[in-house]
């Protein structure tokens, strides 16, 4: 079965950096890539980027560029995302989801992790 | 940037009713759309692939269909445990861009 658990809320103040995770089991990251995803508070999904485990290669949206920092570990088969520079605007819910080993694009989701940020 | 004009924003509909979402293209993106329902606290889960595909699990009453840069998640008869936010998703070109979202109610 193929699980992707997300570490738990964090609080960060302005100005500083979080560090997300996403474990995954029931297949090899290497074999797909790992998108994320975030959601303000009552309002739509956002795609930030995308990440190919197997060499690193990563893709962000253009907003997300300066902000978002996608990185895999192969070999605890688990991926991260790293925000920096944090403002009030990046609260929000942050998903990782990626294909598993299906054919199906964003198959499979992270709980998600709550990101606030606070003085 | 692929731009996905995604209505109504929200719609109170009753149990039984017929229920129609639109997600409209402002580029072509073929049938590189994915619908996905969300409930309050989860996340999203695929309903709907390649417009048209149910995703494995998914009630028969959800269907997916294209018209032109049109695409609709139509559900045949509401139940109960229908209410939920729906967002498209088109993955024709990156980056992937979502619909603003459609929050359905009961009446």
């Amino acid at each position: 079965e193929v699980q992707l658990q997300q570490s738990g809320a964090e609080l960060g103040k302005p100005g500083t950096s979080v560090k997300l995770s996403c474990k995954v089991s029931g297949y090899n990251i290497r074999n797909t890539y790992m998108h994320w995803v975030n959601q303000r508070p009552g309002k739509g999904l956002e795609w930030i980027g995308r990440i190919d485990p197997a060499n690193g290669n990563t893709i962000y949206a253009e907003k997300f560029k300066s902000k978002a920092t996608l990185t895999a570990d192969t070999s605890s088969n688990t991926a991260y995302m790293q925000l920096s520079q944090l403002k009030s605007d990046d609260t929000a819910i942050y998903f990782c989801a990626s294909r598993g080993y299906s054919s199906s694009l964003f198959a499979y989701w992270g709980q998600g992790t709550l990101v606030t940020v606070s003085s | 940037d692929i731009q996905m004009t995604q209505s109504p924003s929200s719609m109170s509909a009753s149990l039984g009713d017929r229920v129609t979402i639109t997600c409209q293209a402002s580029q072509d993106i073929g049938n590189n759309l994915i619908w996905f329902q969300q409930k309050p606290g989860k996340s999203p889960r695929p309903m709907i692939y390649y417009a048209t595909n149910l995703a494995n699990g998914v009630p028969s009453r959800f269907s997916g269909s294209r018209s032109g840069s049109d695409y609709s998640l139509t559900i045949s008869s509401l139940e109960s445990e229908d209410m939920a936010d729906y967002h498209c998703l088109q993955y024709k070109q990156y980056p992937p861009t979502f619909g603003g979202g459609t929050k359905l109610e009961l009446k």
